[in-house]
């Protein structure tokens, strides 16, 4: 089966630019996650999607982070504007689950960004 | 609040030694514990995982894993690695007071050399 796309692969902005990342999850995957993996830490959950509605969001820096999940499928992941500390990779992944119960996530290979 | 120790940042070892990566993790409910693996320039995997039952948990290539309640712990172990298990080790634990997020560690490298 086709794993969980994202693009792009890599991202070099100014700080104060904005910036998009987007993706797609396996076919038939209710639930999409975005991470932020900064450089030496483990990834850290930024917003979980349930089909196409917000399940958590807690650590979402919502000043400047949005994220939307149209058609309870793909989805886009935006920083506006960006700040230097924001360099690190943001990874999606996606699971089966009807229910919000544990499971294991599928990852995509994720989005370096750096922020100069 | 659910957290994940893991208590090396690099474990570097020989090729066909055992290697122990450490994990320790805090919960007040009942805890479903992970070890994801991310290859270079690869997303993340799953190798393991405990819900419920057995202790010993047996993943993919050859890794397997000790659920131990009484000190908090989920240590990922092989008793001979390869070169190709080089990658960095993720310890992950999700519980029900939590939402069933799951909450990785900051990750161990282990380095297997020739």
């Amino acid at each position: 089966e086709a794993g969980v796309a994202q693009s792009p692969r890599y991202k070099i902005i100014e700080k104060r630019q904005s910036v998009a990342f987007w993706c797609n999850p396996i076919s038939g995957h209710a639930t999409l996650y975005w991470y932020q993996q900064i450089l030496g830490q483990g990834p850290k959950l930024l917003i979980q999607f349930q089909n196409n509605g917000v399940v958590d969001d807690s650590q979402l820096p919502k000043d400047r982070f949005s994220a939307e999940r149209l058609k309870g499928v793909d989805s886009t992941l935006k920083i506006q504007p960006a700040k230097l500390e924001d360099s690190a990779v943001y990874l999606c992944a996606s699971s089966l689950g009807q229910r919000v119960t544990n499971e294991k996530l599928f990852f995509g290979s994720g989005t370096q960004l750096s922020v100069l | 609040a659910q957290s994940v120790t893991q208590l090396d940042s690099q474990v570097p070892v020989f090729e066909e030694a055992p290697v122990e990566l450490r994990c320790n993790y805090s919960s007040s409910v009942s805890v479903y514990l992970f070890w994801y693996v991310q290859y270079p320039n690869q997303g993340l995997q799953l190798l393991l995982k405990y819900l419920s039952g057995s202790t010993l948990v047996k993943g993919i290539n050859g890794f397997e894993a000790e659920f131990n309640k009484s000190q908090t712990s989920f240590h990922l172990r092989k008793p001979s690695v390869h070169i190709s298990d080089t990658a960095e080790y993720f310890c992950a634990v999700s519980d029900r007071d939590g939402g069933f997020k799951t909450i990785f560690g900051a990750g161990t490298r282990l380095f297997v050399k020739a």
